[in-house]
């Protein structure tokens, strides 16, 4: 099992649906969540970073993390066209080989106009 | 544009051969990371070089090596390719010398190799 799953889609939506991906986690030590966004033939960028479990917004995304469930969700609401893309979870804990980043295989997303 | 640039953008090449991947940073910092990305395993951290030196070690292969420069950029040198080793490497950087910081970093676009 790996130490992080993540469903490949790939998600079709229609411009202005919500959108929930999510990341499933076995190591309870992870403490530091992370959303990155991957364009074709781009590198990863950091989208969203929460720390423990708890939720944060910036904008049209929130990151939700339920550290009880070892689950962490990104949800983006009235989703355009641009935010077509592949999203990677990453998440990592506080200390030793917990420190070491894992990544999810990513979810690839579609937004038709 | 990151910042990061990697070159080449596309690399074909035969099994048995060996390739060098270069990455010039993001002006001012001093990490470097090396990634491996393919469909089926997803990112892979390889190597971090921090300041010129060797900073952590993840599934990197014998037959791959990885240096940086002086001047910060890194070169990641791939030998004896088997078709297995075709996927997008990634180069990214930070500020940061510690590897557990992942959060800060900046990726580049990545190079696409091809082991035919």
């Amino acid at each position: 099992q790996k130490e992080v799953e993540q469903d490949p889609g790939p998600l079709s939506v229609p411009e202005g649906a919500i959108v929930s991906l999510n990341c499933t986690y076995s190591n309870s030590a992870f403490q530091y969540f992370m959303w990155y966004r991957q364009y074709s033939r781009k590198g990863p960028e950091l989208l969203m970073y929460t720390y423990s479990s708890g939720n944060k917004e910036d904008g049209r995304f929130t990151a939700q993390v339920d550290k009880s469930s070892k689950y962490i969700s990104l949800f983006i609401r009235d989703s355009q066209p641009s935010d077509s893309a592949t999203y990677l979870c990453a998440m990592r804990g506080n200390a030793g080989n917990n420190r070491k980043l894992i990544w999810g295989l990513g979810t690839s997303l579609a937004v038709n106009p | 544009d990151s910042g990061v640039t990697q070159t080449p953008k596309h690399l074909i090449t035969a099994t048995g051969q060996r390739v060098t991947l270069r990455c010039s940073p993001r002006s001012g910092d001093l990490s470097v990371y090396w990634y491996q990305q393919s469909l089926d395993q997803g990112l892979q951290f390889l190597i971090q070089y921090y300041n010129g030196e060797e900073r952590a070690k993840g599934n990197i292969l014998e037959r791959f090596s990885a240096q940086q420069f002086p001047d910060l950029h890194s070169e990641l040198n791939l030998s004896s390719l088997e078709l297995g080793d075709s996927a997008l490497y990634f180069c990214a950087s930070s500020a940061s010398i510690s590897t557990g910081d992942n959060y800060g970093y900046t990726f580049g676009s990545g190079t696409r190799l091809t082991v035919v």
